[in-house]
């Protein structure tokens, strides 16, 4: 089955500086990467996706990149705010009836004011 | 626009006791839906998927298991908590089948089993 793992685990930035949280999966057949926030207390939302046939998706200050050569993709956060301190969760899922998603671990996300 | 309900959203329960937890969805027809608890500073573990009606898939062996009655109601349930089953619990739909597609979850019910 797919495995996703998320890289780091926890990151602290400076207020106004870039955040990058990295993703690889081992499912070729993988066709669809979301990544979702979720604060304290909260279930996930859903704050960007990009499919297979897309190498980058860009939404103002978030930005999503992917290489299916190598299985990985990454969350890209410029500017950073404070509001953007969360857990962050990558995932994976293919075309299968159960639309299953596969999910990293997490990424704890400080930024300072 | 799809909104996403669960009940309760907290809930202190003592071993040996049943659980049921529900999730409805509106504006919206023939969903998947799923359930996943998290643990305190982990990830989301699925723990059951339903595409139709009566069909519940498990992802896991467990102590839990999960109905689904109606089109857009997810019930979660347990004849015996344990200690193990504490975490937050997060309902989620998705749709179009066969396609790999957003999900969108629940504000989630936090079980604290003691």
């Amino acid at each position: 089955g797919e495995n996703v793992e998320q890289h780091p685990s926890t990151l602290s930035v400076q207020e106004g500086d870039s955040a990058v949280i990295k993703c690889t999966y081992s499912d070729s057949a993988s066709n669809y990467f979301p990544w979702y926030k979720q604060e304290l207390g909260k279930g996930p939302q859903l704050i960007i996706d990009i499919r297979s046939n897309v190498g980058e998706k860009k939404d103002q200050r978030i930005a999503v990149t992917l290489n299916k050569t190598a299985k990985h993709f990454s969350l890209h956060i410029t500017e950073t705010q404070p509001e953007d301190s969360a857990v962050y969760f990558c995932a994976a899922s293919t075309s299968n009836t159960g639309n299953q998603f596969y999910f990293g671990t997490g990424t704890s996300l400080t930024v300072i004011p | 626009s799809q909104t996403i309900h669960q009940w309760p959203a907290t809930l202190v329960q003592p071993v040996g006791s049943p659980l049921s937890l529900e999730c409805t969805v509106e504006g919206t027809s023939n969903p998947n839906l799923y359930w996943y608890r998290q643990a305190a500073g982990r990830g989301l573990q699925l723990l059951f998927y339903s595409v139709g009606i009566g069909q519940i898939s498990s992802e896991v062996p467990q102590n839990l298991s999960a109905s689904r009655p109606q089109d857009r109601q997810f019930i979660l349930s347990s004849k015996k908590l344990l200690l193990s089953d504490s975490g937050f619990y997060l309902c989620a739909w998705s749709g179009l089948a066969g396609r790999a597609d957003t999900q969108y979850f629940g504000p989630g019910t936090r079980l604290t089993v003691l």
